[in-house]
């Protein structure tokens, strides 16, 4: 079963805006990762953060992590078209032992 | 460095046929893990290896297979295949033990398609 869910599912916005997107999870984790996924290709990671971290920022990207919400945020700032990809959450299974995924959200940049 | 490697890249089987896909992770990784993915499903958990162990297995049935090799290169195999195993499968390799607590570098992918 899916351990992390994005929201929202698709996301359309122009070049420059700033996009976020969401993710719940169910249980306790250790760390949150994101990854990117152009179409049809391998995922790239982006970014982990650690349970005990509340916020981290890679370039343009932003994640903040609420445990007691179980939830997490990715901002991209200042968008453009090369973002253009399926952003997904992962952590862990309740056993540790496995990354699981959820559904990811699509954004679509225009120019 | 080299990056994760699957191949081939596309592959297209009959129903009843079985595959074999391949996977060489990124020099001195040893853990390799394998996803399905399906508009449907997403991205679903098929197993992990490491040191040539099984760590973990997703929920899928016995059709679907897997090894790895003392040099890390994993395989999975799908036997009797049916026309909802068309996915794209992802092999993903990291340098820990688990890819839960570490950066996981994935493959393009081999796009299977099952008529």
């Amino acid at each position: 079963s899916q351990q992390g869910e994005e929201d929202p599912q698709a996301l359309s916005i122009q070049e420059g805006e700033n996009a976020t997107m969401n993710c719940s999870y169910k249980t306790s984790i250790n760390n949150l990762q994101w990854y990117r996924q152009n179409s049809g290709r391998g995922l790239v990671h982006l970014i982990l953060i650690r349970s005990n971290e509340r916020e981290k920022h890679s370039g343009r990207l932003r994640v903040t992590l609420d445990t007691s919400k179980k939830s997490s945020s990715l901002l991209i700032t200042a968008s453009r078209a090369a973002d253009t990809a399926s952003y997904f959450c992962a952590t862990g299974n309740q056993a540790g032992t496995a990354l699981i995924f959820g559904k990811g959200t699509t954004l679509s940049v225009s120019s | 460095k080299a990056g994760v490697t699957q191949t081939p890249r596309y592959l297209i089987k009959t129903r009843g046929q079985q595959v074999t896909l391949s996977c060489s992770p990124i020099s001195g990784h040893r853990s390799v893990s394998w996803y399905q993915q399906t508009p449907g499903q997403g991205l679903q958990f098929l197993f992990e290896y490491f040191s040539e162990t099984q760590r973990n297995k997703g929920n899928f049935p016995g059709r679907f297979s897997g090894r790895q090799f003392s040099n890390s290169r994993s395989e999975m195999n799908v036997s009797t295949l049916e026309l909802g195993d068309s996915a794209l499968y992802l092999c993903a390799s990291s340098l820990q033990l688990s890819a839960v607590n570490t950066e996981a570098f994935f493959g393009q992918g081999t796009r299977l398609t099952v008529v």
